[in-house]
C-alpha cells in the first residue's frame, strides 16, 4: 500500500523568495514519486520525477526536488518564485513493483495551492 | 503531437441519470487511466485499461464502469448518477502504463448532477 501527505494545503510567498513544498510518503516497496502542477481548469502537468538513480532530480521552469529515503520525503523546491508559479501542486506516489495493481495508479497527495504576491 | 482530449467539458445531469465520457489518448499511447477530481477526497485512481482490457481498478462502486476502444480512445459511463458524482474526470494515457512512465493528463470534463 502506499500513501502521500502534503504539508501545508496553502503556502504564499513573495516574487523571487524561495519556494518548499513538502510532500512526505509512505509505501510498501521502493516507489515512483512525481509532482504535478494543476493549473486553473487545466489537467495535471508533469514537473518532475524520480525513478532510480540520482535523489536530485531537476525538472521543467526551475523546479527540483530530492528524493530522501530515510526521511522518506521528496520535497519540491524552486529558488525564485515568479508570479506564473501560482497554481496548485500534487505529490504522487506509485509503486515500482507490484505486479498488477501498479498499473496507471497514482496515488496523489490532497495538494498545495502556491500564491505567489508581487 | 495532440494531447490528450477529453468531451464533453462540462455537463450537466440529474439524479438518477447515467452518463458517459469520452477520452482519446495521444497517439500510440496503449495505456489510459482515469481519475476523480473532488474538493473533499482529492484526486482517486478510478481504472486503467491497456488494449482493452481493465488492469487496475479502484475503490469505487460498480456504478462506474468503463472501457477501452481497439484505437485505445476509452470511455467511462456512470450509472444511477448520486449528487456526490460531482467532479473533475480527468483521464491520462502512457505508452505502456509502466509504473515508471508519466501520464498525460487531459484537461478533464466537470460533471455537475443536480
Amino acid at each position: 500500500a502506499q500513501s502521500v501527505t502534503q504539508l501545508g494545503s496553502h503556502v504564499s510567498v513573495s516574487e523571487g523568495a524561495l519556494v518548499l513544498l513538502r510532500c512526505n510518503y509512505s509505501s510498501s516497496v521502493p516507489p515512483y514519486l512525481f509532482w504535478y502542477v494543476q493549473y486553473p481548469n487545466q489537467g495535471l502537468q508533469l514537473l518532475l520525477k524520480y525513478t532510480t538513480g540520482a535523489t536530485l532530480v531537476k525538472g521543467i521552469n526551475g523546479f527540483e526536488a530530492e528524493f530522501k529515503k530515510s526521511e522518506t520525503s521528496f520535497h519540491l523546491t524552486k529558488p525564485s518564485a515568479h508570479m506564473s508559479d501560482a497554481a496548485e501542486y500534487f505529490c504522487a506516489v506509485i509503486l515500482s513493483y507490484a505486479g498488477g495493481t501498479s498499473y496507471g495508479k497514482l496515488t496523489f497527495g490532497q495538494g498545495t495551492i502556491l500564491t505567489v504576491h508581487p | 503531437k495532440a494531447g490528450v482530449t477529453q468531451t464533453p467539458r462540462y455537463l450537466i445531469k440529474t439524479r438518477g441519470q447515467q452518463v458517459t465520457l469520452s477520452c482519446s489518448p495521444i497517439s500510440g499511447h496503449r495505456s489510459v487511466s482515469w481519475y476523480q477530481q473532488t474538493p473533499g477526497q482529492g484526486l482517486q485512481f478510478l481504472f486503467e485499461y491497456f488494449s482493452e482490457t481493465q488492469r487496475n481498478k479502484g475503490n469505487f462502486p460498480g456504478r462506474f464502469s468503463g472501457r477501452q476502444f481497439s484505437n485505445s480512445r476509452s470511455e467511462m459511463n456512470v450509472s444511477t448518477l448520486e449528487l456526490g458524482d460531482s467532479a473533475l474526470y480527468l483521464c491520462a494515457s502512457s505508452l505502456y502504463g509502466r509504473a515508471a512512465e508519466e501520464q498525460y493528463f487531459g484537461p478533464g470534463t466537470r460533471l455537475t448532477v443536480t
